[in-house]
């Protein structure tokens, strides 16, 4: 079975801070994602990336960046936290680019 | 970006009444793949679709890929409780990057 694990599944942080969200995935994925889910606006991707350093834009990557120094890990780094950041933070993993994706649990971020 | 419309945002049904939720994209798709996110949980995988016309079948679940790969369907036949949860259509391209759907969230009355 695909394992999909997040490093935390709540984290609170004050306004300003520097957030580091981990994910970690045991099959050899290529492919690994970040989204975000709020209430009425669905999941939203935030960055992917295809291969280790690599990484691409996705439909809302602003205030964030991304790292992957590993396969197996991706992180998603918050700069500055700010309150419209508060969300749910899902990372996800595929073996090819448009096959299916196995999602970690999420992690619920407040940022106060 | 490009979009996928889903329709309806939400369903309220009566257990053992079918259910169905629409997806649409104003360009061609490659393929639309579908999750089910149960509630407090994450996206699950459910079927991908790639061909024109494709219909799969996974017990009382139907998914239908249309004809000019724009639109897709997801119907449930005679809902149960365990359904309850949000459907999404998912876009994912060769390039990498997925576009959900808003989901249909789906509530069984028993």
């Amino acid at each position: 079975d695909v394992k999909v694990t997040q490093s935390s599944r709540y984290l609170v942080k004050r306004t300003g801070e520097k957030v580091f969200l981990e994910c970690v995935q045991d099959m050899d994925h290529e492919n690994m994602f970040w989204y975000r889910q709020d209430p009425g606006l669905g999941l939203r991707l935030i960055y992917f990336s295809y291969d280790v350093k690599m990484k691409e834009k996705g439909d809302i990557p602003e205030g964030y960046s991304v790292s992957r120094e590993k396969k197996e890990r991706f992180s998603l780094i918050l700069e500055s936290a700010s309150t419209n950041q508060t969300s749910m933070y899902l990372c996800a993993s595929s073996p090819i680019r448009d096959s299916e994706q196995f999602f970690g649990p999420g992690t619920r971020l407040t940022v106060l | 970006g490009q979009q996928v419309m889903q329709i309806p945002q939400y369903q309220h049904v009566q257990e053992g009444e079918d259910f169905t939720t629409y997806c649409n994209s104003s360009t061609t798709l490659s393929n639309i793949q579908w999750y089910k996110q149960r509630p407090g949980g994450h996206p699950v995988f459910l079927i991908q679709l790639v061909k024109s016309g494709e219909v799969k079948k996974q017990k009382r679940l139907t998914f239908q890929f249309g004809e000019a790969k724009k639109n897709s369907s997801l119907h449930i036949t005679a809902t149960q409780t365990t359904d309850v949860g949000t459907y999404f259509c998912v876009r994912a391209t060769n390039a990498g990057k997925s576009t959900f759907g808003d989901g249909t969230t789906l509530t069984v009355k028993p």
